[in-house]
């Protein structure tokens, strides 16, 4: 089964500081995606890869950049965090018309 | 663009009594539709997926048919169980080439009491 993992868990920031999540696979997917999930919005996609070396702008891209340096992990990345960006962020990877793998979450809150 | 408009919830029903959650998408292409359910603590995951119009698909005792004609999806369970409680989403994958993204509704809580 497909494993996805994200790290920080759990993360606090300050208002203009940059901050890094993390994300991790190991099915070997080429497709991966992070997404952010607020009350009322369900998930809205922020960045995708089909692979290393690729990012592609979701929905809502703005404020927010990826990377992809390898087909296991894929990077969310704000420059400049804004108390806007407080969500719970998730990772995900896999075929969207098959099915998409997601990690468990991180709950970032910038003050 | 793609939409979904889901039941905004929540929903909070008796153990054993029937859910409907409705689903409504708009597209311009022929999309696959899915729900995908959410546990507490959890990333989503995946309860089933119909590729085609009016078929059905159906995953422990829920399903739903998609429906074409009403551009609706709308998922069902005749009892359920406490253990259901979770976030449920309909979601969109656009039969396109241009690019692999799904479209979300906005998720429904159902909280199922014993």
């Amino acid at each position: 089964e497909a494993a996805v993992t994200q790290s920080p868990r759990n993360k606090v920031a300050v208002t203009g500081g940059k901050v890094t999540l993390s994300c991790n696979q190991t099915n070997n997917h080429n497709n991966m995606y992070w997404y952010r999930q607020d009350t009322g919005h369900g998930l809205r996609l922020i960045h995708y890869s089909y692979g290393a070396g690729s990012t592609e702008k979701g929905d809502i891209p703005d404020g927010y950049k990826a990377s992809r340096p390898s087909q296991e992990n894929f990077s969310l990345i704000l420059e400049l965090a804004t108390p806007s960006q407080t969500s719970v962020y998730f990772c995900a990877s896999g075929d969207p018309y098959a099915e998409q793998f997601f990690g468990p979450g991180t709950r970032l809150t910038v003050l | 663009g793609d939409s979904v408009t889901q039941t905004k919830g929540p929903v909070t029903l008796s153990e054993g009594t029937s859910l409907t959650v409705n689903c409504s998408y708009e597209t311009k292409q022929y999309p696959t539709l899915f729900w995908y359910v959410q546990y507490p603590g959890e990333g989503p995951q995946l309860l089933f997926k119909v590729p085609k119009a009016n078929e059905k698909g159906s995953n422990r005792g829920f399903e739903a048919t998609y429906d074409k004609g009403t551009t609706s999806f709308h998922l069902q369970k005749a009892s359920v169980q406490e253990s259901d409680s979770a976030v449920y989403y309909c979601v969109l994958a656009p039969n396109n080439n241009a690019g692999a993204k799904l479209t979300f509704g906005g998720g429904t809580r159902l909280t199922v009491r014993p």
